[in-house]
């Protein structure tokens, strides 16, 4: 069946400008995972939603950050403001219930210039 | 705090040698265990997961150990080959939050 989907795969932005990253779970899958991967490194958590709510929003590193997710389905990360610091590999994993496991999209490579 | 260490960073192994990475986590609440794998421009994949309910768990040439007391859990890979070779990751699930903490990676490789 269909995997996690991320859109786009990759995403060059200038400095100042907003961008709007786009994931569709696995259908059924009522958890859905935002991750942050820089260059080499770990995944960091940024934020989860049980359906429609995010319960933990204490991974977002700035309040340039936002994410919702609609219908118990499809979901965006929204960054507002582009810094070069925000350059990463943003990945989403959802999961058929919170602590099963995670299934991963292949992210999108975000580039801000 | 939330914390997941994982150890070393890079491994380089023999081909047909074994190769073992190991992991200590602070929620002592902690009750899920998985193993990811990362190859280069992928998202990473589940290749065995452990619950605090057993102290081992073994899928063909992979296996991973839990010590509950001791708040850690490694991953053994036995007989490895070239496509082993790939980025793996620890995580514990925290029980306070119902999210998924993720070690730093070990960057395994395989020699010939």
């Amino acid at each position: 069946g269909a995997g996690v989907s991320q859109s786009p795969s990759n995403k060059v932005t200038e400095k100042g400008k907003d961008v709007e990253l786009r994931c569709d779970p696995i259908s059924g899958h009522t958890a859905l995972y935002w991750y942050r991967q820089s260059l080499g490194q770990g995944l960091e958590f940024l934020i989860y939603f049980q359906g429609n709510s995010a319960p933990d929003k204490s991974g977002l590193p700035s309040d340039r950050f936002s994410a919702e997710r609609t219908g118990g389905s499809v979901s965006t990360l929204t960054i507002q403001r582009t810094q070069q610091e925000d350059s990463a590999v943003y990945l989403c994993a959802s999961s058929l219930f919170e602590g099963s496991p995670l299934h991963f999209g292949n992210g999108t490579r975000l580039t801000v210039t | 705090g939330e914390n997941v260490e994982q150890h070393p960073s890079t491994l380089s192994v023999q081909e047909g040698d074994s190769a073992v990475i190991k992991c200590t986590y602070s929620d002592s609440a902690s009750n899920y265990f998985p193993w990811y794998k990362q190859e280069l421009g992928k998202g990473p994949q589940l290749i065995i997961d452990i619950r605090s309910n057993v102290g081992e768990k073994k899928d063909q040439r992979i296996a991973v150990t839990l010590n509950k007391t001791a708040k850690h859990f490694s991953l053994h890979i036995t007989e490895t080959q070239p496509e082993d070779s790939a980025v793996y990751f620890c995580a514990a699930l925290w029980s306070s939050a119902s999210k998924i903490i993720f070690g730093s990676g070990t960057r395994l490789s395989i020699r010939p």
